[in-house]
């Protein structure tokens, strides 16, 4: 069974610049591309990032993404609080013929 | 703006049924995949199933294959989640979501719009 795998917690103060990591296989983020998705507590997902480094409208210029051969990473840079928040990878997986989402990584900013 | 609003959650005990509704607006419904994501309590998420823009072609994670069902109705602007045999693993809130940009992703797949969720809670 594929899996995405993320570390579950990460933490910050602000200003300070993060990077969440997603660790996945050819069948997934080797073959297609990554999105990440935010959710604040309590609250949907949002989606921040598609297409490996892409951010749709209305999205802070604060949040990057890249991707390299089956890793993909999100990077948050001049962390605030309001960043405090889990966030998820996912990328289409061909053993589940569908989206794969990442356990998901708590940031905490301190 | 493009909304999405999840409704039919609640309590059921287990081996039971419920109908997840999700209905659409702002944008032209029929031209959109969608799907339905879950996430347990405390959990991450979980995709358990897409439906094409027309409703003739679904699919479904192994978790939910054989008991759960997707369909559209493009006219209401609806989409649907036909839960049957519900277990107590089964129990989360429910997201339906909207493809990024309309038609098959062709694996540049991603969720552009969520609607809050609903809850399901299979106990007895």
């Amino acid at each position: 069974q594929s899996v995405l795998t993320q570390t579950p917690s990460a933490s910050g103060t602000p200003g300070q610049r993060v990077t969440i990591s997603c660790s996945g296989s050819y069948s997934n983020v080797g073959s297609y591309t990554v999105s990440w998705y935010q959710q604040l507590p309590g609250t949907a997902p949002k989606l921040l990032i598609y297409t490996n480094n892409q951010r749709p409208s209305g999205v802070s210029d604060r949040f990057s993404g890249s991707k390299s051969g089956t890793s993909a990473s999100l990077a948050i840079s001049g962390l605030q609080p309001e960043d405090e928040a889990d966030y998820y990878c996912a990328a289409w997986d061909d053993s589940l013929n569908g989206v794969l989402f990442g356990g998901g990584t708590k940031l905490t900013v301190l | 703006q493009v909304h999405l609003v999840e409704s039919g959650g609640g309590l059921v005990t287990p081996g039971g049924s419920l109908r997840l509704s999700c209905a659409a607006s702002g944008f032209t419904f029929s031209d959109y995949y969608m799907s339905w994501i879950r996430q347990a309590p405390g959990k991450g998420l979980e995709w358990i199933s897409y439906i094409s823009s027309s409703g003739s072609y679904t699919n479904y994670a192994d978790s939910v294959k054989g008991r759960f069902t997707t369909s559209r109705d493009n006219a209401k602007n609806s989409l649907y989640l036909q839960m049957d045999s519900l277990r107590a693993e089964d129990t989360a809130v429910y997201y339906c979501a909207r493809d990024r940009t309309g038609g098959y992703c062709n694996g540049d797949c991603s969720s552009g719009f969520w609607g809050q969720g609903t809850l399901v809670r299979v106990s007895s």
